[in-house]
């Protein structure tokens, strides 16, 4: 089962910062929290992971907090092309399996 | 951007008959996987391939499954005798190594068993 919790669906106005929580509570030192999305369908998208450090790069950031029991993903501005499903992923190191919940529902409207 | 490829986007097959998923991972990437999602459902696991060798499986993978990487760049997935459960998304992925870097996705085989 996945170790995360997520809201099931949030709402975004398109151009404003899109701020989606995860909850990871049981997360253990060596597992690394990633984000992927979904649009409707298609093959799941990698966003961003982290440790431990907060991580941007061209498409999120990532805010982890210190405890490491919940995270933030930002999309900065978001666009009508950023609906979709977004699922925050704990994963241990070293391990192949991605272990999918049901994610949030973003939708984000002109 | 380099990608993942699978192929083909929609397979039909009569219940019983065996069908095999292709994909193109990307070049330089040494892990393989895959996933599938039935409609309205859950992305789930179903295997990881390395170093010729299936590395893991989940309780779905049973000996209906096999992968195989046939040459030095598609990697297959076969399902013999296929049941209308079998009707899901296919997803095919691939990462430079197991451990701290990402699964890149393909856009997914639809199979839909009749």
């Amino acid at each position: 089962d996945a170790k995360t919790t997520q809201p099931p669906s949030m709402d975004c106005a398109e151009g404003r910062a899109a701020n989606l929580p995860c909850n990871h509570s049981t997360i253990s030192g060596n597992e690394y929290v990633y984000w992927y999305r979904q649009i409707h369908s298609q093959g799941p998208q990698y966003i961003i992971h982290g440790l431990k450090n907060n991580e941007t790069n061209e498409m999120a950031s990532l805010i982890i907090t210190e405890d490491r029991k919940s995270s933030t993903l930002i999309l900065p501005h978001a666009t009508l092309r950023d609906t979709a499903v977004y699922y925050c992923i704990v994963r241990e190191g070293g391990y192949s399996t991605l272990t999918f919940g049901k994610g949030t529902m973003l939708l984000v409207s002109p | 951007e380099p990608e993942v490829t699978q192929t083909p986007s929609h397979q039909v097959t009569q219940m019983g008959q065996e069908v095999i998923l292709r994909c193109v991972p990307i070049s330089n990437h040494l892990y393989f996987y895959w996933y599938r999602q039935i409609l309205g459902q859950k992305v789930e696991f179903l295997v990881s391939f390395y170093n010729n060798e299936i590395s893991e499986k989940s309780e779905i993978f049973d000996d209906q499954f096999s992968v195989e990487r046939p040459d030095g760049s598609n990697f297959t997935l076969k399902i013999r005798s296929t049941k209308l459960e079998d009707s899901a998304m296919y997803f095919c992925a691939s990462s430079e190594s197991s451990s701290n870097q990402p699964q890149h996705f393909g856009d997914g085989t639809r199979l839909s068993i009749l």
